[in-house]
């Protein structure tokens, strides 16, 4: 299995550009998130889906947009880039039994 | 909302040595996680804690986890270098998880 795959993993984008961190898990996890984080720091949660058609914010939503039409795929769109949002983001999913999160390997996004 | 305090943040210790990485939360869980993250890497699951008194240990490390006292605690036992990393732990509140801040650890031969 692949588990969690997280296209690209590098990518740098001007300001005011718009781009689609796309993730895809073939584990046929209910839930799905995306976190970022900045360097030397923790995990901050921008949205979270807990099935198709199903997405919510977390803490740092602004600036960001979800959408989950499939099991597999929880694409994170950028809108207007802007330096503030120079991060590395992690996809991660989960099933409903007790494991926890599996994580992509990360996509590293600098916006100048 | 759910918090979640590690300590210490930074941790520099001598290989040989054993040290204890404490996490602390605010509110009612059963299930407790910790995640390793080497540096320019993604986060690897280490232990899974999922009831009162569970206790894991692989290797040089051991987790424990205390839902009365809201504590769980990763314990390790002459630190060797390859331990060097950051270590997260990670409890489970229903739709997601609340992470820790991490705990940078750093084994000095």
């Amino acid at each position: 299995n692949a588990g969690v795959t997280q296209t690209p993993k590098f990518r740098i984008l001007k300001i005011g550009q718009s781009m689609t961190l796309q993730c895809t898990q073939d584990m046929n996890h209910n839930y799905m998130y995306w976190y970022r984080q900045d360097p030397g720091m923790g995990l901050k949660l921008i949205y979270y889906s807990v099935g198709a058609g199903i997405t919510d914010k977390g803490e740092v939503p602004n600036g960001y947009n979800v959408s989950r039409s499939t099991t597999e795929d929880f694409p994170l769109r950028l809108e207007l880039a802007a330096p503030s949002q120079t991060s590395v983001y992690f996809c991660a999913s989960r099933g409903r039994g007790p494991d926890g999160y599996t994580f992509g390997s990360g996509t590293r996004l600098t916006v100048v | 909302e759910l918090k979640v305090e590690q300590n210490p943040l930074f941790l520099s210790m001598q290989e040989g040595k054993n040290y204890t990485i404490y996490c602390n939360y605010s509110t009612t869980s059963d299930r407790l996680y910790w995640y390793r993250q080497d540096p320019g890497k993604s986060l690897e699951s280490l232990f899974v804690l999922l009831s009162n008194g569970a206790v894991k240990q692989e290797g040089r490390l051991m987790a424990s986890l205390d839902t009365k006292a809201r504590l769980s605690t990763l314990h390790i036992t002459a630190a060797v270098h390859d331990l060097s990393a950051t270590y997260f732990c990670a409890v489970d509140a229903g739709n997601q998880f609340y992470f820790g801040t991490g705990t940078s650890l750093t084994v000095i031969p």
